[in-house]
This record gives C-alpha cells, structure tokens and sequence, in this order.
C-alpha cells in the first residue's frame, strides 16, 4: 500500500532565503510523483510532476525537485522564496492498478515566508 | 480549455438536511474525483468516477453518495447533515491514460453546516 509523508507541517522562512519541503513516500510498485500548491480560498494546482526520466524535475514559480528512489524521496526545493509563496504544499504518489489510477496526497506542509 | 467549475462556491445548511454539490470536469476528462478537506484531517478522499461507474471509494458513511453523467459532470450528495461535515469540497478531473494520475482541481464548494 501506499503512503505519504510530509515531515513538516510549517514552514517559516524569510523572504529570499531558501527553502526546502520534504517529502518521504512508500510503495511497492512504480510511481508518480506530484506537488500541488494551494493558496487560500482555493482549489490544489500543479506545481510539478515526476513521470519519467530525469530524476530533477522543473515546475513553475521557481520551484524543483529530485526523485531519489533509494531514499524514497520526492523532496521541494526553492533557492529564494517571495511573499507570494506563502501557501500550502501537497506531495501526491500515484500509481496505476485495475482501478484506474489511485493517488495518495500528503498531509500538507504550510509555507510562510516572512518579510 | 476551460477548468474544473463546481457550483455553488459556498452553502449554509443546518443538521439533517441534505445537499447536492455539482463538477463538471475539464472537457476531455472522464475520470472525477471528490475530496473533503478540513483543517484537522487534511485532505480525504471521498469517491471517484469513471465513465458513469464508480470506480474507487474512499472510507466515508454511506450518507456520502456520488453520480456521474454521460457528459462526465459529476455531483457529490451528503444527506442527513452533520456538523463535521463542514468542509471544503474539492473536486478534481483527470486525463484517463496519460500523465500518471495527474489531477486538475475546481476551486471547491465551501460547506458550513450550522
């Protein structure tokens, strides 16, 4: 079966200092891997996703990733965060079965960034 | 493309009633699913759609009921309102066969239930 766990549930940090958002999964099988970001009053949205490939992963805002398989790990990264960061965070697992595919999200880690 | 709508954003109910949210996915999308979030449980998978079945369920009473149409709009039911279920409905549709499972999110039905 599989799980997600995000080790922080928040983050402070200030403004243009780095940050990093951990993510640890479990699985037996082959997976995807997903951040989504949430801003308040809102619905999740795409930050990143790992299919394939390359284990360093790009998304929008800045904002990357590295998939290591020995360390199960699927950890965020952002050399220097904005205001506007200020959100919640989801790490998502996803594999595919005879049900279609089932995702697994995390518990959220929320970001605040300080002036 | 359009994105996931749900309708209506926000309701107030009162216990025991009941209520009906409405999805409708990203044009292309057969498969929707329903999440409940709230700020002590995260974020709970409800239920999820695929071409008018429902293919997966989460762990929730059965007062929690789903359907989907031939268009894939979706509409999620709670009947017999608690408390507890106040909440922030997500829906979310996914491109069946690609992607890994990527899911694209409405921006929610905000349920209070006085």
């Amino acid at each position: 079966a599989q799980s997600v766990t995000q080790l922080d549930s928040q983050v402070p940090v200030f403004e243009e200092a780095p940050v990093e958002l951990r993510c640890n999964y479990s699985s037996s099988v082959s997976v995807y891997l997903f951040w989504y970001v949430q801003y308040p009053n809102q619905g999740l949205q795409l930050l990143l996703k790992y299919l394939s490939g390359s284990t360093l992963v790009k998304g929008i805002n800045g904002f990357e990733a590295e998939f290591n398989k020995s360390q199960t790990s699927f950890h965020l990264r952002k050399p220097s965060v904005h205001i506007s960061d200020t959100a919640e965070y989801f790490c998502a697992v996803s594999d595919y079965g005879t049900g279609g595919f089932k995702t697994i999200f995390g518990a959220g880690t929320r970001l605040f960034v300080k002036a | 493309k359009a994105g996931v709508t749900q309708t209506p954003r926000y309701l107030i109910k009162t216990r025991g009633q009941q209520v009906t949210l409405s999805c409708s996915p990203i044009s292309g999308h057969r498969s929707v699913s329903w999440y409940q979030q709230t700020p002590g449980q995260g974020l709970q998978f409800l239920f999820e759609y695929f071409s008018e079945t429902q293919r997966n369920k989460g762990n929730f009473p059965g007062r929690f009921s789903g359907r989907q149409f031939s268009n894939s709009r979706s509409e999620m039911n709670v009947s017999t309102l608690e408390l507890g279920d106040s909440a922030l409905y997500l829906c979310a549709s996914s491109p069946e066969g690609r992607e890994g499972g990527e899911q694209f999110f409405g921006p929610g039905t905000r349920l209070t239930v006085l």
